[in-house]
């Protein structure tokens, strides 16, 4: 299994450019979500899904789309992408529970805004 | 809301050191708590878990941590700290039985150990 996969790795963008992180899961988790890390923030939570065809949005969710068409894929889209969004963008899957089971972590992605 | 606190954001040690970190969260109800670390250029990855039962939790690579649920605290441990150890530390907290709204993270721990 390769686990939490995201693409890309690195990417540059200009203001107001937009983008689409791709976030693949091959463990049938039901629950997928998208953080951001900054330095000295920790992780933010952007949005999340409980299931496919549902999203819902987290701690910061300003600026970002996401959608859940399949249940192994969760995208994150940029539409106009501004400088506050240059961070590393991490994503994560969960297996169903009755609560929150241990979440498994992508290697990341990090984008920078001009 | 959940809240989480890490107390030192950047620690020193020598190796054979003793380690522990400190973690308190704000949250009136029944939680679950994490600690990951991210070793540097790499991704997340589950140090250990507390759910319920012995409050005292061992993870992977010695590490344990102790739920102390008067003090709102969950701190982590290890009693001799190596060269490998250098890496990123985020306490997590999630609420017990609540809905699927992801993890609340500390700011971090940045921990380097010096040979």
């Amino acid at each position: 299994n390769a686990g939490v996969t995201q693409t890309p790795k690195f990417r540059v963008l200009k203001t107001g450019q937009s983008m689409t992180l791709l976030c693949a899961q091959d463990m049938n988790h039901e629950y997928m979500y998208w953080y951001r890390q900054d330095p000295g923030m920790g992780l933010r939570l952007i949005h999340y899904s409980v299931g496919e065809g549902t999203t819902a949005k987290g701690e910061v969710p300003d600026g970002y789309n996401v959608s859940r068409l399949k249940k192994q894929n969760f995208l994150l889209g940029l539409e106009s992408a501004a400088p506050s969004q240059t961070s590393v963008y991490f994503c994560a899957s969960s297996p169903i529970s009755h609560r929150v089971d241990t979440q498994y972590f992508g290697p990341g992605t990090r984008l920078t805004v001009l | 809301a959940q809240s989480v606190s890490q107390h030192n954001h950047h620690v020193i040690l020598s190796e054979a050191a003793s380690l522990e970190l400190g973690c308190n969260y704000s949250y009136g109800g029944t939680v679950n708590l994490f600690w990951y670390v991210q070793y540097p250029g790499q991704h997340l990855q589950l140090l250990l878990k507390y759910f319920s039962g012995d409050p005292l939790v061992k993870g992977i690579k010695g590490f344990e941590a102790e739920f102390i649920k008067s003090k709102f605290s969950f701190n982590l441990r290890k009693p001799s700290v190596q060269w490998s150890d250098t890496a990123e530390y985020f306490c997590a907290v999630t609420v017990s039985g609540g809905g699927a709204d992801g993890l609340t993270f500390g700011k971090g721990t940045h921990l380097i150990i010096q040979p």
